[in-house]
């Protein structure tokens, strides 16, 4: 069963400071990896999706990489602002081709102080 | 509209009681998703339609969940007699104007968020 683990479960920093989420899952056996944003009382909203052929994907002050053999992925927020306080979700689609499910991580509770 | 909705947005309901929510995905979109989000927690997949067809209902937590689509557009999750580990939020999510494009994002909604007391 595939597992995914986000780490830290928390983070608070001041504004314009870069960092780094992070995201692991068991199963390297994935179609694609995607990372969501979701504000409180919201639904969830797509910032990046990597497939499994990539390596990253770059969005504005986003940059998602993707290491499919070591079951890894990370986040990297450059110049962060208060605006990106949010809580950030890794989800994993399968392989197998009748695979449609999204397998998520439990999320990073941002919080950017200005 | 442009975007997934889902009603009602909040619901308490009484231990025992039947509850019922609704999606409407982003039209035209093939395949509609529920999943349900506990406090402090990520989603967790419930069940997938493809059209009116239900294919995979492996993460419904018991046969008090049902879901359906009868005309392969809204959907409705109905929940009987509630308890209260299913106080949660239920996220409905969509995609896919084609069935072959998979690298599609799912499109989610806002969720309701039930409340069993």
């Amino acid at each position: 069963k595939q597992e995914v683990t986000q780490i830290p479960a928390a983070l608070s920093v001041p504004e314009g400071e870069n960092l780094v989420l992070n995201c692991s899952f068991t199963d390297s056996a994935i179609y694609n990896l995607q990372w969501f944003r979701q504000d409180p009382g919201k639904g969830l909203t797509s910032l990046l999706l990597i497939q499994s052929s990539q390596r990253e994907q770059t969005s504005g002050r986003l940059n998602a990489s993707l290491d499919k053999s070591s079951g890894r992925s990370t986040l990297y927020i450059a110049a962060s602002q208060p605006g990106d306080s949010a809580t950030y979700l890794c989800a994993v689609r399968p392989g197998e081709t009748s695979g449609s499910r999204l397998t998520f991580g439990e999320g990073t509770q941002l919080t950017v102080n200005p | 509209g442009a975007g997934v909705s889902q009603s009602p947005r909040y619901k308490v309901a009484k231990r025992g009681q039947d509850v019922a929510l609704r999606c409407d995905p982003i039209s035209g979109h093939v395949s509609l998703f529920w999943y349900q989000q506990a406090l402090g927690q990520g989603p967790e997949f419930l069940t997938y339609f493809q059209n009116e067809a239900q294919l995979d209902k492996s993460g419904l937590p018991s046969d008090r969940f049902f879901a359906e689509r009868p005309e392969g557009s809204v959907s409705t999750l109905k929940i009987q007699r509630t308890q209260q580990e299913d106080s949660a939020v239920y996220l409905c999510a969509s995609s896919s104007r084609l069935i072959v494009i998979r690298a599609e994002t799912q499109y989610f909604g806002p969720g309701t968020r039930l409340l069993v007391l």
